[in-house]
């Protein structure tokens, strides 16, 4: 079964660092997003992209964090100059249609530690 | 953002019997709405979906109720299997918006 594939499958970085966390979404779906998990919270929706422009994102999508899919294949989330707080479990997904006609489908996420 | 809520943190079940989840929610502009099941070091893996035109979805061993009037869904899972134990989360959204909400989450634990 196809699958979303994300690396690193863990992030460790300092403070202030750039990061950038890279998904690969299942091959036929057009519809992209990044969600996070902080510990013991809620998964949490940041920037749902489709047809190379970000549709929607959320109030914790700020300046510092950016989206791209700089080929057919790579979807990627740039985080400018981590803080502590952007410490979690960041979770890339792909929909063939657009949420509410069809499901999400997610990867096993990639851990950021900002230390 | 308590949009969606999963008020049991934790449900123990045997092996065998009905497991039923619980979620509510407030926002009535929801429309579609989810059952996600996650293992530990993996994603959400999708269950199982219903629309709000339909009360009741039924796939395998999982069965989804809607009740709008309560704004109430449910995922029942016979017969329970050890394999189910996992963390539970509903998700809903509304027509125009990308994002899904999720509630908490509900640890499922199947009992041999």
């Amino acid at each position: 079964e196809p699958e979303v594939t994300q690396t690193p499958s863990h992030q460790v970085t300092q403070m202030g660092q750039e990061v950038i966390l890279r998904c690969v979404p299942i091959s036929n779906h057009l519809y992209f997003y990044w969600y996070r998990q902080i510990l013991g919270q809620k998964v949490e929706f940041l920037v749902s992209f489709y047809n190379n422009e970000i549709s929607e994102k959320s109030e914790i999508f700020d300046d510092q964090f950016s989206v791209e899919r700089p080929d057919g294949s790579n979807f990627t989330l740039k985080i400018r100059s981590t803080k502590l707080e952007d410490s979690a479990m960041y979770f890339c997904a792909s929909s063939e249609a657009r949420t509410g006609d069809s499901p999400l489908h997610f990867g096993n996420g990639t851990r950021l530690t900002v230390t | 953002d308590q949009q969606v809520k999963q008020n049991s943190p934790s449900l123990s079940v045997q092996e065998g019997r009905i497991s039923i989840l619980n979620c509510d929610y407030t926002n009535s502009m929801f429309d579609y709405f989810l059952w996600y099941k996650k293992y530990p070091a993996e994603g959400p893996t999708f269950l199982i979906s219903i629309s709000s035109i339909k009360d009741k979805n039924e796939d395998g061993r999982f069965t989804v109720f809607l009740n709008k009037s309560a704004k109430h869904l449910s995922l029942h899972i016979v017969p329970s299997q050890p394999g189910d134990s996992a963390v539970y989360f509903c998700a809903a959204s509304r027509q125009g918006a990308q994002k899904l909400v999720f509630g908490q989450g509900t640890r499922l634990t199947i009992n041999p």
